[in-house]
């Protein structure tokens, strides 16, 4: 099992509503990740962090923002949650580019 | 721009069969190639991965072929089971110098062995 966690594993919100999706790992990995998959489909980065202090936009746009304070956390934010923010949102964590990332389970995200 | 390209989308095999998935990249400064394997409700979890300076890499009933001249990489399962109908992902990324990047994911494919 990896030392990876998310948090909450399912969300239901209403749309205008601000929420904080939580990601920690404790293999003190220095990069972290966050992709957008629709169930079964293809996965979208998002953001990513080098390290504490860092982080940079993926390839998908977002509306969302991240922070990296910590090492082990680093959460996604949505300042106002809309319908077509429903999805699911996958935290990763690695040691390096060429190492072997690390999931979490997900939190799927529905907003009505 | 995609840059990594994986087929098929879907694959249905019969118990016992070979399972075959390729993908084809375009940058040829990647230098790392993992396959991953995502089961309903999980992430992707690495299933196994292989450097450019070997053709070949086995761990138990899969496998991954790689043909750099071809820009091209496959995962083989052999004797497939019910157990291992699931999404698998191939990736690319770039591990060092100044275009080091993360992971480019391939889109997927959808796999079922049929008992």
């Amino acid at each position: 099992e990896a030392d990876i966690y998310q948090t909450p594993r399912y969300l239901v919100i209403g749309t205008g509503k601000k929420i904080t999706l939580e990601c920690s790992q404790t293999m003190g990995h220095d990069k972290m990740y966050w992709y957008q998959q629709d169930p079964g489909m293809e996965l979208h980065l998002i953001h990513y962090s080098y390290g504490v202090n860092s982080t940079e936009k993926g390839d998908l746009s977002s509306e969302s923002t991240v922070s990296r304070i910590r090492t082990e956390h680093f959460p996604l934010t949505l300042e106002s949650a809309r319908p077509s923010h429903t999805s699911q949102y996958l935290c990763a964590s690695s040691a390096g580019w060429n190492t072997e990332a690390f999931f979490g389970q997900g939190t799927r995200l529905t907003v009505v | 721009q995609q840059q990594v390209k994986q087929s098929p989308q879907s694959l249905i095999v019969q118990k016992g069969g070979i399972s075959i998935i390729n993908c084809a990249y375009e940058n040829t400064a990647f230098d790392y190639f993992p396959w991953y394997q995502q089961f309903p409700g999980k992430g992707p979890a690495l299933l196994i991965a292989i450097r450019p300076d070997v053709s070949e890499k086995k761990e138990g009933r899969f496998t991954i072929s790689f043909n750099k001249s071809a820009k091209q990489f496959s995962l083989h399962i052999m004797d497939s089971q019910p157990g291992d109908s699931a999404t698998y992902f191939c990736a690319a990324s770039i591990s060092s110098g100044g275009s080091a990047r993360q992971l480019t994911f391939g889109s997927g494919t959808q796999l079922t062995v049929l008992p």
